[in-house]
């Protein structure tokens, strides 16, 4: 099994609106990764986790919030958010983040529109 | 600063034909790897190949291999016999070998494969 799976698909939130973006591996990845990209740009690094361990946020705005329950589970959060937050949401893992690195597994992204 | 600058924004091939997407970048590192994405309109990153500094070989993928220059901080990506399977955005990335998975992406260049 060498997937990453994303849920949900698509997501359309209002601003007011709680909502939550789920990614699952069963690699056995200690590290685990949220990037967001807008149309047509790379992907731009939001949150790290090493170990279950927030460890690189990337000044990302606190209507962001990460959480990693547990080794194989990454969650994002969120809240209040604006249109401009609007753009896909992929989800990446990498075996050990202390050991060689090997490469990144992504996920096919959560794309999120807020109106 | 780390960069990747990918020049060719889109790039156009026959099928059947080879092509090259050019990459450079930036670092004062000597410990990092290389790697070229792809990115179909399916949205999910796949790893087309992956280069290690410390190797003076170059990679090869079945029809995909790399010119790695390091002297001149380049890593170019050859697709040879291309197949209409093959349009996509390529991203150029790098990463610290110390690196807690902070992949560095080019701008990306669009594949187009006409028949």
């Amino acid at each position: 099994d060498t997937e990453v799976t994303q849920t949900p698909k698509h997501l359309v939130m209002g601003m007011t609106n709680k909502k939550s973006l789920k990614c699952e591996q069963h690699m056995g990845h200690r590290a685990m990764y949220w990037y967001k990209q807008k149309a047509k740009k790379p992907p731009e690094l939001m949150f790290v986790y090493s170990y279950e361990k927030l460890s690189i946020n990337e000044s990302v705005p606190s209507r962001f919030s990460p959480e990693c329950p547990n080794s194989s589970l990454l969650n994002l959060h969120l809240h209040a958010l604006q249109p401009e937050d609007s753009a896909l949401y992929l989800c990446a893992s990498s075996q050990d983040p202390s050991a060689v690195y090997t490469e990144a597994f992504f996920g096919q992204g959560t794309r999120l529109t807020v109106v | 600063a780390q960069t990747v600058t990918q020049s060719q924004p889109e790039m156009s091939v026959q099928e059947a034909e080879t092509v090259t997407l050019s990459c450079t970048y930036d670092t004062s590192e000597s410990d990092y790897y290389l790697f070229w994405y792809k990115q179909p309109p399916s949205r999910q990153m796949i790893l087309v190949i992956r280069q290690e500094a410390y190797k003076q070989q170059n990679a090869t993928e079945n029809r995909f291999s790399v010119n790695f220059q390091k002297a001149a901080k380049s890593f170019s990506l050859k697709i040879s016999d291309s197949q209409l399977g093959d349009a996509a955005m390529y991203f150029c990335a790098f990463i610290n070998g110390g690196s807690q998975g902070n992949l560095i992406f080019g701008k990306g260049t669009k594949l187009s494969v006409k028949p």
